[in-house]
């Protein structure tokens, strides 16, 4: 039973649209992730979370803003979608060990494509 | 920044052939690394995570850390075809943060 979904897994958005890409996780981890993967990049993180009504920045923050309402939810916001953000969008979430940030779990990818 | 670079960028081995997959990193402040694999179209799932100078193995799978050098690898013993996958390391930019960073990839294609 997958514990990180995400939704739409599939979207095609309009330049200047805005776009919503959400993600729930049954684990009960603080952290939660994402990151987006393009090719010759790997995954870069744009925003991550520590809790809910927490948000921080990552590496690529611009253009997106994120919003963790809740321990289970946590959304990327776009609001508005530029041709270069068309990518494969993971979250993930993660716990806090004895103080070592512990493995990510993974949904399956939302796939984004900007027209 | 911490700067992870993965190498090879791809890799062919057969099946049953040893897979050698390797990361650097630019600093010295990574308190925990780990490999995930990617099968295509897919999320990504943890193979193995490495805490201090050594080895580490689980499995088929076996990691290797270097702190000095600042180098981690993987090692794949008998590679099957379904280990076919994009393989990325990754590791928390630091102690004092739940920051997570991964390498660009190496794609592996393991042949019968």
């Amino acid at each position: 039973e997958a514990a990180v979904t995400q939704s739409p897994r599939n979207k095609v958005a309009v330049t200047g649209g805005k776009v919503t890409l959400s993600c729930n996780q049954t684990n009960n981890h603080n952290n939660m992730y994402w990151y987006r993967q393009d090719t010759g990049h790997g995954l870069r993180l744009i925003h991550y979370s520590y809790g809910a009504g927490s948000t921080e920045k990552g590496d690529i923050p611009d253009g997106y803003k994120a919003s963790r309402p809740s321990q289970e939810n946590f959304s990327l916001i776009l609001e508005l979608a530029t041709p270069s953000q068309t990518s494969v969008y993971f979250c993930a979430s993660g716990a806090q060990l004895g103080g070592l940030t512990g493995q990510l779990y993974f949904g399956e990818g939302s796939k984004l494509t900007v027209l | 920044q911490q700067k992870v670079q993965q190498s090879p960028e791809s890799l062919t081995v057969s099946e049953g052939a040893m897979a050698s997959l390797n990361c650097t990193f630019s600093d010295g402040t990574s308190d925990n690394f780990r490999w995930y694999r990617q099968h295509s179209g897919k999320g990504l799932e943890v193979l193995v995570s490495i805490f201090s100078d050594g080895e580490k193995e689980e499995g088929r799978f076996t990691a290797h850390l270097n702190r000095a050098s600042l180098h981690v690898s993987l090692h794949i013993r008998e590679p099957q075809p379904s280990d076919s996958a994009v393989y990325l390391c990754a590791m928390s930019v630091s102690s004092n943060t739940d920051k997570v960073v991964f390498g660009t990839g190496t794609r592996l294609q393991v042949s019968p």
